[in-house]
């Protein structure tokens, strides 16, 4: 079957740096996705990868290794509105998305 | 970037009565829209894919004759939740792809139906 798993929980403080993982099994690969959503709000679009290593975008990257089902979301600077879930989603190879079940990220003073 | 919008934001209506969902791309052509739903605390459930001028793709365990899909245009989907009662309450998104090949889904703001 197909899975996607991502820590449910983690905490961090203001100004630290986080790196939240995501490990995948799917059938076929179109690239990976990382949204952000707030409580009560659709999940926003915070990068895409499709080729291995890493794409920086602001005080985020995210990092990709196919070969080993593997990637990671950096938060850096961390600031209070970063506490929000952050959803992991690989592209099958029938072009739909594959969710993680999102890791909630709580930021500290 | 890519807009998608949906309307309405928020909806209260009935038990028994149904509600249409639209979902449109602002600034783009979506061949193909998705249409999901979440529950609190709980990632999107994808519930059907939705390609223009064709049937839905329903995923399994999806009432395909409770939850309506049309997508008359490139621009628009609509999702029909007929005879809507109280557990039919959630957050109902929509995301569209920009052609045929392409990888980034945008989504929309989500629309929240409470069904009394």
């Amino acid at each position: 079957g197909q899975n996607i798993d991502q820590p449910t929980e983690m905490t961090a403080t203001e100004g630290a740096i986080v790196q939240i993982n995501c490990t995948y099994q799917t059938s076929g690969f179109n690239g990976l996705f990382w949204y952000q959503q707030h409580a009560g709000e659709a999940p926003t679009f915070l990068s895409y990868n499709v080729l291995d290593g890493l794409e920086e975008k602001g005080r985020f990257s995210s990092f990709l290794s196919r070969s080993k089902g593997y990637s990671y979301l950096l938060l850096k600077e961390l600031q209070m509105k970063d506490s929000a879930s952050y959803l992991c989603a690989v592209m099958d190879s029938n072009y739909q998305l594959i969710w993680g079940a999102g890791t909630k990220l709580i930021i500290k003073p | 970037g890519a807009v998608v919008s949906q309307h309405p934001s928020r909806v209260i209506c009935k038990s028994g009565t149904s509600v249409k969902i639209e979902c449109r791309s602002l600034d783009f052509q979506a061949t193909t829209m998705f249409w999901y739903r979440q529950f609190p605390k709980q990632s999107l459930m994808l519930m059907a894919t939705s390609n223009e001028g064709s049937k839905a793709t329903y995923e399994q365990g999806v009432e395909k004759d409770k939850f309506l899909i049309n997508h008359a245009s490139l621009t628009l989907s609509t999702l029909t939740v007929t005879s809507a009662h109280p557990e039919d309450s959630s957050f109902y998104i929509c995301s569209a792809n920009a052609g045929t090949s392409s990888e980034t889904q945008y989504f929309g703001p989500g629309t929240r139906l409470l069904v009394l």
